[in-house]
């Protein structure tokens, strides 16, 4: 059974600074792994997208990248913006079917101005 | 743009009620979800489909139905079966599980 495993829980850090978010997962066989983020009382926002056979995808300020060998992906975040300040959470499918989506713990994330 | 709808935005349920919860996508996908999200807690699915007119039971189906009679359509009904229905209310679809998956906004329902 696929688990997946964020950490920091919680993160605080100073406006503009870099920042990256781990995500770990047990079972190496995965299709892709998708990032979300989600603001208090709202939905899930899709921020990036990484397939099996990619190392790295970028969208603006956003680098996730994937190591399926050692169970690992990261969030990296550039230049942080208060805005930025959200709930983060990683997310893998099943290995097969359509069925539901394994999420992680997620890291709460808060850009200090 | 393409996406996907819930309405309503919030939702008030007396005890002993149903009360439906709905979902639309014009993503053409063909695989929708249903997930509940309680207060500092991660997201439990309820039911599944993969295709009109069939859906699954997820982990925490009971008191809880859908139907998928169209395939932009994957409305929720919570019955008065559902004894602790005060959540977030989540929806998702997806085409393949190579493509992502794609949420709405939410519904957050409230017992009064």
């Amino acid at each position: 059974k696929q688990e997946v495993t964020q950490i920091p829980a919680a993160l605080s850090v100073p406006e503009g600074e870099n920042l990256v978010l781990n995500c770990s997962f047990t079972d190496s066989a995965i299709y892709n792994l998708q990032w979300f983020r989600q603001d208090p009382g709202k939905g899930l926002t899709s921020l990036l997208l990484i397939q099996s056979s990619q190392r790295e995808q970028t969208s603006g300020r956003l680098n996730a990248s994937l190591d399926k060998s050692s169970g690992r992906s990261t969030l990296y975040i550039a230049a942080s913006q208060p805005g930025d300040s959200a709930t983060y959470l990683c997310a893998v499918p099943p290995n097969f079917g359509n069925e539901k989506l394994t999420f992680g713990t997620g890291t709460r994330l808060t850009i200090i101005p | 743009d393409g996406g996907i709808t819930q309405s309503p935005k919030y939702l008030f349920r007396k005890e002993g009620q149903n009360v439906t919860l709905s979902c639309e996508q014009n993503l053409n996908h063909d695989a929708m979800y249903w997930y509940r999200q309680d207060p500092g807690q991660g997201l439990r699915l309820i039911y599944y489909s993969q295709i009109v007119n069939d859906f699954q039971k997820g982990d925490i189906a009971e008191g809880y139905s859908v139907s998928r009679e169209k395939k932009e359509s994957f409305p929720l009904t919570v019955t008065s079966a559902q004894k602790n229905p005060t959540a977030f209310y989540l929806c998702a679809s997806s085409s393949s599980v190579n493509y992502g998956y794609t949420f709405g906004s939410g519904t957050r329902l409230t017992v009064v």
